[in-house]
């Protein structure tokens, strides 16, 4: 156990859709970062946030959108939902950014039909 | 660039050791990870290593680094049933936040 937690654990949704996955952050851990695992895949980087504002951001589009709040926990928010974007979203939560090992939650099962 | 590999299945009986192998391609990375994958779950840290470091040993796992390769193995002695699972490396690159760049993963397969 991390202590990072995500929800929902599974979810289905329609092509068009809005969809927004939480996570809360380990105690202790102001930084989250989202990645996105697709089936038989690594996890690819979406995005970082450190003290409530972006701190870095993979090769996504920018319907992939998030926020941090005060506690440290944090939303992902997908717009306009592909086929493609069906994956198994992951938050991780680190002390701070450069060299802090992130801790992973259990991650949120997105299907997009 | 960036871009970490992995062999994609290993397989072993159990009681003997597995080396899980991994390439990358950034040689500014800080830190280097493994992490392990049970199906449907998330991502389990296992260890990781400082680029300025060449071993590391925490109980059955031993990882390796060779910088000038840009080589990273994980070592598993006396591996166990529940070790089956899947195991990914990722490189941690400063600049950009610390975003992590992961392999594809080993799928490791322990049979008895």
């Amino acid at each position: 156990e991390t202590g990072v937690t995500q929800s929902p654990t599974h979810l289905i949704k329609t092509r068009g859709q809005q969809v927004t996955l939480r996570c809360s952050s380990q105690s202790g851990h102001n930084t989250v970062s989202w990645y996105q695992q697709a089936l038989g895949q690594g996890p690819q980087f979406i995005f970082q946030y450190y003290r409530e504002e972006e701190n870095g951001r993979g090769n996504f589009p920018p319907r992939f959108s998030g926020l941090q709040f005060p506690n440290y926990s944090s939303e992902l928010n997908v717009n306009a939902l592909e086929l493609d974007d069906s994956a198994l979203y992951l938050c991780a939560s680190s002390r701070g950014t450069v060299g802090d090992t992130q801790y992973f939650g259990p991650g949120t099962r997105l299907t997009v039909l | 660039g960036e871009d970490v590999e992995q062999s994609l299945f290993l397989s072993v009986r159990e009681g003997d050791s597995s080396v899980i192998n991994c390439t990358y391609t950034d040689s500014s990375s800080t830190y280097l990870y493994w992490y392990k994958q049970e199906p449907g779950a998330g991502l389990q840290l296992l260890t990781y290593i400082f680029s300025n470091m060449d071993m590391k040993q925490d109980q059955r796992l031993t990882v390796l680094l060779n910088k000038k390769d840009k080589h990273l193995s994980l070592r598993i002695a006396d591996t166990q049933t529940g070790d089956s699972a899947i195991y990914f490396c990722a490189e941690s690159i400063p600049g950009g936040g610390n975003k992590l760049t992961f392999g594809t993963g080993t799928q490791l397969k322990v049979e008895l």
